[in-house]
């Protein structure tokens, strides 16, 4: 049964300072590892998708990797911000035509400026 | 373009009453989602859709029914509330081709006395 997990559960930096995000998952077959941001009482908003067959993607401050072998995904925030502060989750799609996701329980990131 | 809408977005029942969430798309997306949050539980998956016509279990579909009228909407129906289903209902969909990138919708907050 595949698993997901982020740790911390929350974390708090100051202002302009970089950081990572972790997500690991307990079987590598995946299809696909997806990151959300989501805001206090709102949706989920994706923010970056990495295929099994890739090792990262980018959209502007934010580098989400991935390692299938050792099961782990990070995301990469640069210089962060206040409007950052936010739950971030992983949520990795299995092999297979379903599309269902399993999702990690989030990270709670707090920015202060 | 509205993406994914969700009505309502607050409700409140007693215990045995009955109640249907609406979802619909814009995106002519096949699959669509209804998944449910809760502190420390993440999301999980109540039921899917793969196509019109098609509805399939999710992790924790007892006490739903799921109803996939046409391409655009997909409902969720719980026939006698419990408060065990107090909780924050996420609709969402998959484009299907290209990123497969999951879009969610705002949420319905769903409160069972």
């Amino acid at each position: 049964k595949q698993e997901v997990t982020q740790i911390p559960a929350a974390l708090s930096v100051p202002e302009g300072e970089n950081l990572v995000l972790n997500c690991s998952f307990t079987d590598s077959a995946i299809y696909n590892l997806q990151w959300f941001r989501q805001d206090p009482g709102k949706g989920l908003t994706s923010l970056l998708l990495i295929q099994s067959s890739q090792r990262e993607q980018t959209s502007g401050r934010l580098n989400a990797s991935l390692d299938k072998s050792s099961g782990r995904s990070t995301l990469y925030i640069a210089a962060s911000q206040p409007g950052d502060s936010a739950t971030y989750l992983c949520a990795v799609r299995r092999t297979g035509n379903t599309g269902k996701l399993i999702f990690g329980q989030g990270t709670t990131l707090q920015v202060k400026p | 373009n509205a993406g994914v809408t969700q009505t309502p977005k607050f409700q409140v029942l007693k215990t045995g009453q009955s109640m249907t969430l609406q979802c619909a798309q814009d995106m002519n997306h096949n699959s669509m989602y209804w998944y449910r949050q809760d502190p420390g539980m993440g999301l999980r998956l109540i039921y899917y859709s793969a196509s019109e016509g098609t509805t399939d279990k999710g992790e924790v579909p007892n006490g739903y029914n799921v109803s996939r009228l046409n391409k655009r909407e997909f409902s969720l129906r719980l026939e006698s509330a419990a408060p065990s289903q107090t909780s924050v209902y996420f609709c969402a969909s998959r484009e299907d081709s290209g990123a497969n990138v999951l879009t969610f919708g705002a949420g319905s907050r769903l409160t069972v006395l």
